[in-house]
């Protein structure tokens, strides 16, 4: 299976603050992904990554930023938190194992207060 | 834009039915379809990946079909166990470099 581990597991920030939730992986995958998670809405597209400082947006990214420096390292970072941010976040990867499907990080429960 | 629907959106059924899970997606130029589940507070497990060649796959008592021309695909739960118990997620290709779009979900519980 591909190793994909996310951090941290659980945050609680205050509003206003600024935070970062890191993805890692550890095959080299080109592809990486970020998504959150919402009760009404599943799981919708942030951002994505298809390389080295190759990022670009998903469905509902505003009030997110990326950075991939490293092909193993895919970093979610909320400049300035609210209230409606709070979700659980996921991390994904597109492998091939002899055909594309996705494997995802056991995601990070975010709370803004 | 691709969407996803999943029906029905919860089901509870006793311990060793069958039992069928419906998505559709609305652009059927995709590549492959894949079947996730997810237990509460947890993340996702990937249950079956179909090719967009191939109409079925299998694992266990899990069996998976595609009919693109139709915009379907169904989860068979065969002998179902109170251990199937979880929300199962139907995803497609579809977002931003190929990013999954998903449906919402069917919750299942299965009554011992």
């Amino acid at each position: 299976d591909a190793g994909i581990t996310q951090s941290p597991r659980h945050k609680v920030t205050e509003t206003g603050t600024p935070v970062t939730l890191r993805c890692h992986q550890t095959e080299n995958h080109r592809y990486m992904y970020w998504y959150r998670q919402d009760p009404g809405h599943g799981l919708r597209l942030i951002h994505y990554s298809y390389g080295v400082k190759d990022t670009d947006k998903g469905e509902v990214s505003d009030g997110y930023s990326v950075s991939r420096s490293k092909t193993e390292d895919f970093l979610l970072t909320l400049e300035s938190a609210t209230s409606s941010q709070t979700s659980v976040y996921f991390c994904a990867i597109r492998t091939r194992q002899g055909a594309e499907g996705y494997t995802f990080g056991s995601g990070t429960r975010l709370t803004v207060v | 834009k691709q969407e996803v629907t999943q029906i029905p959106a919860a089901l509870s059924v006793p311990e060793g039915e069958n039992l069928v899970l419906n998505c559709s997606f609305t652009d059927s130029a995709i590549y492959n379809l894949q079947w996730f589940r997810q237990d509460p507070g947890k993340g996702l497990t990937s249950l079956l990946l179909i090719q967009s060649s191939q109409r079925e796959q299998t694992s266990g008592r899990l069996n998976a079909s595609l009919d693109k021309s139709s915009g379907r695909s169904t989860l068979y739960i065969a002998a179902s166990q109170p251990g199937d118990s979880a929300t199962y997620l139907c995803a497609v290709p579809g977002g931003g470099a190929d990013g999954l779009t998903f449906g919402k979900g069917t919750h299942l519980i299965i009554q011992p």
